[in-house]
């Protein structure tokens, strides 16, 4: 079992509509979650961050924490092409020294 | 600035030959990481640097790869020897450490190709 694990995809959903992204974590010990963009051939950027459970706005994005049942969620309102990417959620929990383990990100397409 | 930034942002080497690369963080950030990340999967841990101190190395991170962070700013990544294998984008994070968070920011990557 991964220790973040994400539906590959791809999620297809047109212009307009919400996209729903889905994340699951193995360690209970697990603090915080982000989720990251990533442009094909780009590298990561930080969209999001969340540490409590319930939800976070900003934006057209909200992120939803649920630790009870190791899950989090990102929603994307009135979705544009320009969104279309694939998204990380990565897992970070202080052991030792923080470490942030990353999901193998889910793909997205937003169609015109 | 002042996004993390890495040079060289390409790198085609032949199988055998020693490559490094730099990472330049976000000033006053004390924390930087590094990242191999493959087509189709998420960035993987290799090592992290609590200012100048190395103190976590993933076990990919073989014998052939080294990394330092001399004065506790900008950090190079050392690959001996290179394989096929190690074919990848190499990333590097900084982030300005809390007790319990930790966000990171990327820089633009470098890609490294062995032939």
């Amino acid at each position: 079992q991964k220790e973040v694990e994400q539906n590959s995809g791809p999620l297809s959903v047109p212009e307009g509509a919400i996209a729903s992204l889905n994340c699951t974590y193995s360690d209970r010990v697990s603090q915080s979650f982000f989720w990251y963009r990533q442009y094909s051939g780009k590298s990561p950027e930080l969209i999001m961050s969340i540490y409590s459970n319930g939800d976070k706005e900003d934006g057209r994005f909200t992120a939803q924490l649920n630790k009870a049942s190791q899950y989090v969620s990102l929603l994307i309102r009135d979705s544009q092409p320009s969104d279309s990417a694939t998204y990380l959620c990565a897992a970070g929990r202080w052991v030792g020294g923080f470490k942030t383990i990353f999901g193998a990100g889910t793909r997205l397409f937003v169609k015109a | 600035d002042t996004g993390v930034s890495q040079d060289p942002r390409h790198k085609i080497t032949k199988r055998g030959q020693n490559v490094t690369f730099r990472c330049d963080p976000i000033s006053e950030h004390n924390r930087l990481y590094w990242y191999r990340q493959t087509l189709g999967q998420g960035p993987e841990f290799l090592t992290y640097f609590q200012n100048e101190a190395q103190l976590e190395k993933s076990r990919l991170l073989s014998d052939r790869f080294s990394a330092e962070r001399p004065k506790g700013s900008f950090s190079t990544l050392e690959i001996q020897r290179t394989e096929q294998g190690d074919s990848a984008m190499y990333l590097c994070a900084s982030s300005l450490a809390g007790l319990t968070t930790d966000t990171q920011y990327f820089g633009p990557g470098t890609r490294l190709t062995v032939l």
